[in-house]
């Protein structure tokens, strides 16, 4: 099993870009979620989602767009790029269902600069 | 609202040293409970995990033991290593349909041969 995967490792933007960052898992996971890293922040939930079809808010959602359209991927959409985004981004994934414990699993983060 | 507070760091410490990283949680219910880790450029990993009250986890010498009297889940090892600096996160989240996990800030450990 390959776990979780992002692409790409590094990225930089200009101000007003777009960008996708991949996630892709290959456990068969139910839910996933993005959290961006920023330091003296720890780590803070951009979306999530609890299946195929379903995504919701976290606590940072401003600016980001997902969507789940297979179990495997769960994309990452920054709609026009601004330099408040510049963060490591991780994605991560696990089990959901009556009596799981949801321990995550990351991927390795995807470092993000907007110039 | 639910959160982690973990003790500012960084934390700088001699090989072999007592290593005590401080966790407490304000959370309704019973959450559970862990610690994850991250090495310098890379993602987090689990450490470890406690599920209810008394729990105690442990892995690669590291303990934490889920006090619910005192909503803490404090780290621990005896003898702390060179290739243990990283940062430490203590988390929590609610099991089943909910995976959401709540972090505190990390706290930076740097050993010192």
């Amino acid at each position: 099993n390959a776990g979780v995967t992002q692409t790409p490792k590094f990225q930089v933007l200009k101000t007003g870009q777009s960008m996708t960052l991949q996630c892709a898992q290959d456990m068969n996971h139910e839910y996933m979620s993005w959290y961006r890293q920023d330091p003296g922040m720890g780590l803070r939930l951009i979306h999530y989602s609890v299946g195929a079809g379903i995504t919701d808010q976290g606590e940072v959602p401003n600016g980001y767009n997902v969507s789940r359209s297979t179990t495997e991927d769960f994309p990452l959409r920054l709609l026009s790029a601004a330099p408040s985004q510049t963060s490591v981004y991780f994605c991560a994934s696990s089990v959901t269902g009556t009596g799981t414990v949801n321990e995550q699993f990351f991927g390795p983060g995807t470092r993000l600069t907007v110039l | 609202g639910n959160s982690v507070t973990q003790m500012e760091g960084p934390v700088t410490l001699s090989e072999e040293a007592f290593l005590t990283i401080n966790c407490t949680y304000t959370a309704t219910g019973y959450p559970s409970l862990f610690w994850y880790v991250q090495y310098p450029g890379e993602g987090l990993q689990l450490l470890l995990k406690a599920t209810k009250a008394d729990d105690k986890g442990s892995n690669k010498g590291f303990e934490a033991t889920y006090r619910k009297e005192t909503t803490s889940f404090h780290l621990e090892k005896g003898s702390v290593q060179v290739s243990d600096s990283a940062v430490y996160f203590c988390a929590l989240n609610y099991g089943g349909s909910q995976g959401n996990l709540i972090f505190g800030k990390g706290t930076k450990l740097s050993v010192k041969p």
